[in-house]
């Protein structure tokens, strides 16, 4: 069964250090997003992405943030400066078409850990 | 943002009885509903969905009902399992945005 692909499953950076968090998306999908669950919380979005832009993106998702589709499989969230607080489990997922009303699918996760 | 809400934080059924899993939203823009079951350190993954123009969705083991007038969802799994015990999140979406609003999930726990 096709499935999202994350990677790292784990990283652990200094804070202020710039982390990239790698994706492959279901590859017939056409929609991409990022999640993310701080520990203990519920799984807040981050930011959609379709054709290539940022379709929607939540109050979380700021100027730090970044995404980037550098080839036509991978799908990277950028953080460029970390902050503790941005220590969570970060989720892809992908569907075919736009969410409401189709599935998403979600990644393993990548565990960001800033210390 | 408490659009969707599970109030229950951990059920615990007996093996081979039913399990019911609640979730309660304020939006009525939701016409999108989705159950996904989680474990630890893993991302979630898909179990059921429903429409709201539907008011059952049944799948195998698994069933949603959906009450509209009540703002209301539930997630039947008959017989129970115990390899079904996860967090369950229910999670909804709406025509005017592409993001999946999450509850605080329910931990369930099926013992035999």
């Amino acid at each position: 069964e096709p499935e999202v692909t994350q990677t790292p499953s784990h990283q652990v950076t200094q804070m202020g250090q710039e982390v990239i968090l790698r994706c492959v998306p279901i590859s017939n999908h056409l929609y991409f997003y990022w999640y993310r669950q701080i520990l203990g919380q519920k799984v807040e979005f981050l930011v959609s992405f379709y054709n290539n832009e940022i379709s929607e993106k939540s109050e979380i998702f700021d100027d730090q943030f970044s995404v980037e589709r550098p080839d036509g499989s991978n799908f990277t969230l950028k953080i460029r400066s970390t902050k503790l607080e941005d220590s969570a489990m970060y989720f892809c997922a992908s569907s075919e078409v736009a969410s409401s009303g189709n599935t998403i699918y979600f990644g393993e996760g990548s565990w960001l850990t800033v210390v | 943002d408490q659009q969707v809400k599970q109030n229950s934080p951990s059920l615990s059924v007996q093996e081979g009885r039913i399990s019911i899993l609640n979730c309660d939203y304020t939006n009525s823009m939701f016409d999108y509903f989705l159950w996904y079951k989680k474990y630890p350190a893993e991302g979630p993954t898909f179990l059921i969905s429903i429409s709201s123009i539907k008011d059952k969705n049944e799948d195998g083991r698994f069933t949603v009902f959906l009450n509209k007038s009540a703002k209301h969802l539930s997630l039947h799994i008959v017989p129970s399992q115990p390899g079904d015990s996860a967090v369950y999140f229910c999670a909804a979406s709406s025509i005017t945005t592409d993001k999946l609003i999450f509850g605080t999930g329910t931990r369930l726990q099926v013992f035999p």
